[in-house]
């Protein structure tokens, strides 16, 4: 059975400080990662994907991740965060059919001015 | 807008009652797939479909919900005899089905609300 696990319910950072979300994995095979971003009500929008290429991943609005395999961990980062990043973020592991998106219990970012 | 979209965006219904959700996914996806999402969590699987055939189904799927997907277009999410437990967020998503490069894109939502 694939997993996900979000370190922190909540993230709080100053806007134009460095964002870190955390989450970790556990899968039997090699697994397909991705972090999904929600804004209130707006649907769920894909930030970035790996998918056994590159281990670091580049994704929209200037995130990325790195794939560790080592650390089973697939953490979401961004050198300068914005008032707009405000949202919650879900890290989501997938089979190798794609046909099932398992997602974390999420990340609440918030930032202040 | 091109998107996957879903009709309606709240219903408030109930308890007892019936409830239908339609989902139009984009246009040229092959798959769909139906999620919920109770308040505090993240969206959990419920149901997927390669056109028209529905290939896999949750054990959240209890007898009173079912689903279809006619012509292998839009979907339908029925839920039956609706119970409170049944307020959620439910979100359909589409994909092009192609191996390796399978990037579900989601709607908007229909919030249930069961009172």
């Amino acid at each position: 059975a694939q997993s996900v696990t979000q370190l922190d319910s909540h993230v709080s950072v100053s806007e134009g400080t460095p964002v870190l979300l955390r989450c970790n994995y556990s899968s039997s095979y090699s697994p397909s990662l991705f972090w999904y971003v929600q804004h209130p009500n707006k649907g769920l929008q894909l930030l970035l994907k790996y998918t056994s290429a590159a281990t670091l991943v580049k994704g929209i609005n200037g995130f990325e991740a790195e794939f560790k395999k080592s650390e089973t961990s697939f953490h979401l980062t961004k050198p300068s965060a914005h008032m707009s990043d405000a949202a919650e973020y879900f890290c989501v592991v997938s089979n190798t059919g794609f046909q099932k998106l398992v997602f974390g219990t999420g990340t609440r970012l918030l930032v202040s001015p | 807008d091109t998107g996957v979209s879903q009709d309606p965006r709240h219903k408030i219904t109930k308890r007892g009652q019936n409830v239908t959700f339609r989902c139009d996914p984009i246009s040229e996806h092959n798959r769909l797939y139906w999620y919920r999402q109770t308040l505090g969590q993240g969206p959990e699987f419920l149901t997927y479909f390669q056109n028209e055939a529905q290939l896999e189904k949750s054990r959240l799927l209890s007898d009173r919900f079912s689903a279809e997907r006619p012509k292998g277009s839009f979907s339908t999410l029925e839920i039956q005899r609706t119970e409170q437990g049944d307020s959620a967020m439910y979100l359909c998503a589409s994909s092009l089905g192609i191996r390796g490069e399978d990037t579900q894109y989601f709607g908007p939502g229909t919030r249930l609300t069961v009172l």
